[in-house]
């Protein structure tokens, strides 16, 4: 079985410019969720999606991200503008369902940003 | 507020020497503690899923206990391919994940 697939694997890029990440989960997953890891940190959950529909997000700064999940399967997550702080690890993870009785979630191998 | 912490922050071992991780927390309404394991590189891998206080779950090396505050990974005999960052995640009833900061193990061969 094919696990969680993330691009790229590694980005560069200048303050206050565009970024996007894109994430495939794992087949017939309902449940997909965004994680920012900062270095030395826990993963912090940043947005879930239920199909194509937000269940979560009330720690994603909505001023500068967004993320969408077309037709419940692949996911993108955009950050515009990018801030120094920004610099960590994306994490994109899926799950059965998601609302079910403690669901496993499975982790892709991220995305590294450094914002420079 | 669910919080999460883990100890030691880093913990350095000897092959063959065992020991012991732990993850405190203070949730409302548990309703599972997950141990995963990270790779430099990589995303985390998951271990195991405990639901209820007494409850044990074993793999190779690894063995996580879990009561009403704490969870313990023990790790018996480990070796070098062991060495990686440990994360305990609980999900509280109606909430999301929330992980602690984990635990760097290094084990020296």
């Amino acid at each position: 079985e094919a696990g969680v697939a993330q691009s790229p694997r590694y980005k560069i890029i200048e303050k206050r410019q565009s970024v996007a990440f894109w994430c495939n989960p794992i087949s017939g997953h309902a449940t997909l969720y965004w994680y920012q890891q900062i270095l030395g940190q826990g993963p912090k959950l940043l947005i879930q999606f239920q199909n194509n529909g937000v269940v979560d997000d009330s720690q994603l700064p909505k001023d500068r991200f967004s993320a969408e999940r077309l037709k419940g399967v692949d996911s993108t997550l955009k950050i515009q503008p990018a801030k120094l702080e920004d610099s960590a690890v994306y994490l994109c993870a899926s799950s059965l369902e998601g609302w079910g009785w403690q669901e496993t979630q499975y982790f892709g191998p991220g995305t590294r940003l450094l914002v420079l | 507020e669910d919080q999460v912490t883990q100890s030691p922050e880093a913990l350095r071992l000897q092959e063959g020497e065992s020991s012991s991780l732990n993850c405190s927390y203070t949730v409302s309404g548990l309703r599972g503690l997950f141990w995963y394991r990270q790779d430099p590189g990589k995303g985390p891998e998951f271990l195991f899923t405990l639901y209820s206080a007494g409850e044990e779950k074993e793999k190779e090396r690894l063995k996580a206990t879990l009561t009403k505050k704490e969870s313990f990974l023990h790790i018996t005999a480990p070796k070098p391919e062991d060495s990686a960052t440990y994360l305990c995640a609980v999900q509280a009833r109606g909430q999301n994940f929330v992980f602690g900061p984990g635990t760097r193990l290094s084990v020296l061969p």
